[in-house]
C-alpha cells in the first residue's frame, strides 16, 4: 500500500528557517498537501502542490517537490513561535479519493 | 459561516457501550471522511463516503459503523467491538469531483474509555 514518511521532530530558533521533509511511495499522486495541527485542534490546510510543479511559494512557505525521488519539503522562512505545531504531509490516494498522511513532524520554535 | 462541526468535543465511554460521534458540514461537499489519530501517529482512515447513501471501509473499519443519510451529516458509531477506542477522531469533507482532493477538517472529538 501507499506510505508517507516524515521525521518526527524538528527544533529551530525563532527567526531561522525550518525545513520539514517528507517522502512518499505512490508515483501516481496528483496533489500533495501540507497540513498544520495545533494542540487539541483539527488540521488546517497550509498549502498544496500539483505533481507537475517543482516549487510553489506562498508568503513564508515554500514547497519543493522532487518527483523523481518522491521527496516533498516544506520550508518556513522567519519561523515564529506561533509556527510551533505538528505538520503533516499527505498525498492523494487516487483510488479511494482519500488522503494518506505521514506521522507528522512536531516543530518546536525556541525564542 | 461555512465549515465542519463535530460534537461533542470530549466524550467518555464505559466499556461495553456504543457511542456516536457527530459530524456536520454546510460546505455542500459530496465526500466525507472519518480519521482516527493516536499519539505520535498520523491519521488513519476509518470510513469514507463519496455520495449520500454510500460509504466504504477505510484501513481500520473494524469496530466502527457509519451512515450517510443526508449530504451534510456523517455520524460515526464506535461499537463495543472496538477494543481500543481511546483516540482523537477527526471528520473531514471535500468536493468529490476532479482530482484535487483538498480536505477540510472539523475540530475533532476526543474519546476516552473509562
Amino acid at each position: 500500500g501507499e506510505d508517507v514518511e516524515q521525521s518526527l521532530f524538528l527544533s529551530v530558533r525563532e527567526g531561522d528557517s525550518s525545513v520539514i521533509n517528507c517522502t512518499y511511495t505512490d508515483s501516481s499522486s496528483t496533489y500533495l498537501y501540507w497540513y498544520k495541527q495545533e494542540p487539541g485542534a483539527g488540521l488546517q490546510l497550509l498549502t498544496y502542490i500539483f505533481s507537475n510543479m517543482d516549487m510553489k511559494q506562498d508568503q513564508r512557505l515554500t514547497v519543493l517537490l522532487n518527483k523523481k525521488d518522491k521527496h516533498l519539503s516544506l520550508r518556513i522562512a522567519d519561523t515564529q513561535t506561533g509556527d510551533s505545531a505538528i505538520y503533516f504531509c499527505a498525498d492523494t490516494d487516487t483510488g479511494r479519493r482519500a488522503l494518506t498522511f505521514g506521522s507528522g513532524t512536531r516543530l518546536q520554535v525556541q525564542p | 459561516d461555512g465549515g465542519i462541526t463535530q460534537s461533542p468535543k470530549y466524550l467518555f465511554r464505559k466499556e461495553g457501550q456504543n457511542v456516536t460521534l457527530s459530524c456536520e458540514q454546510n460546505l455542500n461537499h459530496d465526500a466525507m471522511y472519518w480519521y482516527r489519530q493516536d499519539p505520535g501517529q498520523g491519521l488513519r482512515l476509518i470510513y469514507y463516503s463519496q455520495i449520500v447513501n454510500d460509504f466504504q471501509k477505510g484501513d481500520i473499519a473494524e469496530g466502527y459503523s457509519v451512515s450517510r443519510e443526508k449530504k451534510e451529516s456523517f455520524p460515526l458509531t464506535v461499537t463495543s467491538a472496538q477494543k481500543n477506542p481511546t483516540a482523537f477522531y477527526l471528520c473531514a469533507s471535500s468536493i468529490a469531483a476532479g482530482t484535487q482532493n483538498e480536505q477540510f477538517f472539523g475540530p475533532g472529538t476526543r474519546l476516552t474509555v473509562l
